[in-house]
Formats: C-alpha cells, structure tokens, sequence
C-alpha cells in the first residue's frame, strides 16, 4: 500500500513569514510529486511540481525534494491572509502506474494578518 | 473558454439509483481521471483513462462505472452497489498520463 503521510495541522503562521509543509512517501520509487492548493468547499488546483532532486522555485513558492529521505517539501515565502487554505501533496510512482496520483490527507494552512 | 466542465454541481441520489456525473474537456487531453473525496481526506483514485476506449481501475473501483468512448468525455456511474457514496467527486485530466493532472469544479453527491 503506497501512503503519504502529512502533517494536517491546522499550521498557523502570522502574514509575512515562511510556511513550511511537509509531506513524506513510502514507494521509493515514485517519480513525480506535486502540491495542490484547495480553499474550502473548491476543487484543487496545481501550484507546484517537482521531479529531480532539489530545489524548484515558482514565485513565492519554493518546491524541495529529497528523494533519498523519501520527503517533498512547499515554502511559501511572504505568507498571505490569501494563502489560507488546504494543501494536498500528491506522489506519482511512476513506472507502469504513470498518471495514478496517491494523495496525503492535505495540511491546512492559516495564515494571521 | 478551454477547460474541464462538471456537472452537475450537486446531485441527489435514492436508495437502489443509479446516478451519471457529467466530465468534459476541450483542452484535448488524453488522460482523465476521477477521484472522490471525503470530509477532512486526501483525494482515492476511483477510474483512469488514458486513451479513448480504455480505462483502468484505481484505488476504489468498486460500485462505480465508467466509459470513454470520446477524447473529451469521461463520464462517471455511481451505481447502487455503491453503499456509501456521499462525497465530492473530481475529475481531472492531463496532456497525457506524464504531464500534471488539472481539476474541475467537482459535483457534491448526496443520498436523499
């Protein structure tokens, strides 16, 4: 059974400062992740994906990988009031399961002006 | 506009009724996808597709029904055998099964 694992929180950060959300996976082999942003009551949408090893950079939104530790990471720098919402984290492993995306429970971020 | 059309919005279903949650797309994607979701849960994968006239089942299959028999449309059968199926559904799609699933606005299914 293929999990990911995040924290739900709710994580609460004052406006202004870096959230960190953290999301780990147990198939070693997974390929591909990604973090979805979902407001309350509303579809999830793709801020972020990530493939190699590292860092990625979008924005405000910084994607980290490590695949060894088997964990991805979100920072979102210069938090808003408008970035309150849940985060889902998803794993593709890849492999002849392309495209079967293995959800985390999803974190919820507040953040306080 | 180019995008991924659910509908219903919300849906009602009786005991032993069948019900078809609508999913199209005009971003000529190949792959779609339906997931469920539940209160306070991560999204279960329910059917895959990645090319017309084939699909898959994912995680929870199982009560539920699908066709592909257009690029474009990927309906979704909740059938009666499916004894819990209060949840929101979300269909998704992608250029092809290697490239980011995008979502639509999902239907809320409820049992009357």
């Amino acid at each position: 059974q293929k999990e990911v694992e995040q924290n739900s929180g709710p994580l609460s950060v004052p406006e202004g400062a870096i959230a960190s959300l953290n999301c780990t996976y147990s198939d070693r082999g997974s390929q591909s992740f990604f973090w979805y942003r979902q407001y309350s009551g509303k579809s999830p949408e793709l801020i972020m994906f990530i493939y190699s090893n590292g860092d990625k950079e979008d924005g405000r939104f910084t994607a980290q990988l490590n695949k060894a530790s088997q964990y991805v990471s979100l920072l979102i720098r210069d938090s808003q009031p408008s970035d309150s919402a849940t985060y889902l984290c998803a794993v593709d492993a890849g492999g002849t399961s392309y495209g079967k995306l293995t959800f985390g429970q999803g974190t919820i971020l507040t953040v306080h002006p | 506009d180019g995008g991924i059309t659910q509908s219903p919005k919300y849906l009602f279903r009786k005991e032993g009724q069948n019900v078809t949650l609508s999913c199209e797309q005009n971003l000529n994607h190949d792959a779609m996808y339906w997931y469920r979701q539940d209160p306070g849960q991560g999204l279960r994968l329910i059917y895959y597709s990645q090319i017309v006239n084939d699909f898959q089942k994912g995680d929870i299959a199982e009560g539920y029904s699908v066709s592909r028999e257009k690029k474009e449309s990927f309906p979704l059968t909740v059938t009666s055998a499916q004894k819990n199926p209060t949840a929101f559904y979300l269909c998704a799609s992608s250029i092809t099964k290697y490239q980011p699933q995008h979502f639509g606005d999902g239907t809320r299914l409820s049992i009357l």
